[in-house]
């Protein structure tokens, strides 16, 4: 069964600092994955999509990258600011095409 | 505007009352999903369709149903069985098992 896990839990930065979370899956047949970010009481914010055949994506300050033989994804936040605080979701898509969810990474970026 | 939008966004139920949450897009997506979230817990699968008039049962199904009627909407009820109801509920849509999935702003569910 497919087991999803974020490391840190939560994560507290200074205003400018470059991060990473982490994102490590136990089955490397994934056909993609998904990072999203999630403000409080709110729905999920498609941040990047990697498909099994990429090795990363990049949207402006966020850069994704994929390393399906080791079971790990990277998301790299450059330059952060206080409005990068969210709750951070890595997820893998299923058989079925449902996606199995990481219980995700809290991150507040001081000004 | 295209998107998913998820109705009410609380919903306040009494102990051994059916409810039904609202999920309704605009993309023109077949797939969609339903996800339930807990504290401290990921989210977790309920139902999934793929196909008008289709679905399937996720991980935690029990004490829930659903339809799929037509391609834009796909209600969610959750029944007097399921024994702990209180929960942020998410719905989800893509164009296909695969693709990016796009979500609604979520309905929170409260037992009174």
């Amino acid at each position: 069964k497919q087991e999803v896990t974020q490391i840190p839990a939560a994560l507290s930065v200074p205003e400018g600092e470059n991060l990473v979370l982490n994102c490590s899956f136990t089955d490397s047949a994934i056909y993609n994955l998904q990072w999203f970010r999630q403000d409080p009481g709110k729905g999920l914010t498609s941040l990047l999509l990697i498909q099994s055949s990429q090795r990363e994506q990049t949207s402006g300050r966020l850069n994704a990258s994929l390393d399906k033989s080791s079971g790990r994804s990277t998301l790299y936040i450059a330059a952060s600011q206080p409005g990068d605080s969210a709750t951070y979701l890595c997820a893998v898509e299923g058989s079925q095409g449902n996606l199995i969810f990481g219980k995700g990474t809290k991150l507040s970026v001081k000004p | 505007d295209g998107g998913i939008t998820q109705s009410p966004k609380y919903l306040f139920r009494k102990e051994g009352q059916n409810v039904t949450l609202s999920c309704e897009q605009n993309l023109n997506h077949d797939a969609m999903y339903w996800y339930r979230q807990d504290p401290g817990q990921g989210l977790r699968l309920i139902y999934y369709s793929q196909i008008v008039n289709d679905f399937q049962k996720g991980d935690i199904a029990e004490g829930y149903s659903v339809s799929r009627e037509k391609k834009e909407s796909f209600p969610l009820t959750v029944t007097s069985a399921q024994k702990n109801p209180t929960a942020f509920y998410l719905c989800a849509s893509s164009v296909q098992g695969g693709a990016e999935a796009f979500f609604g702003q979520g309905t929170r569910l409260t037992v009174v």
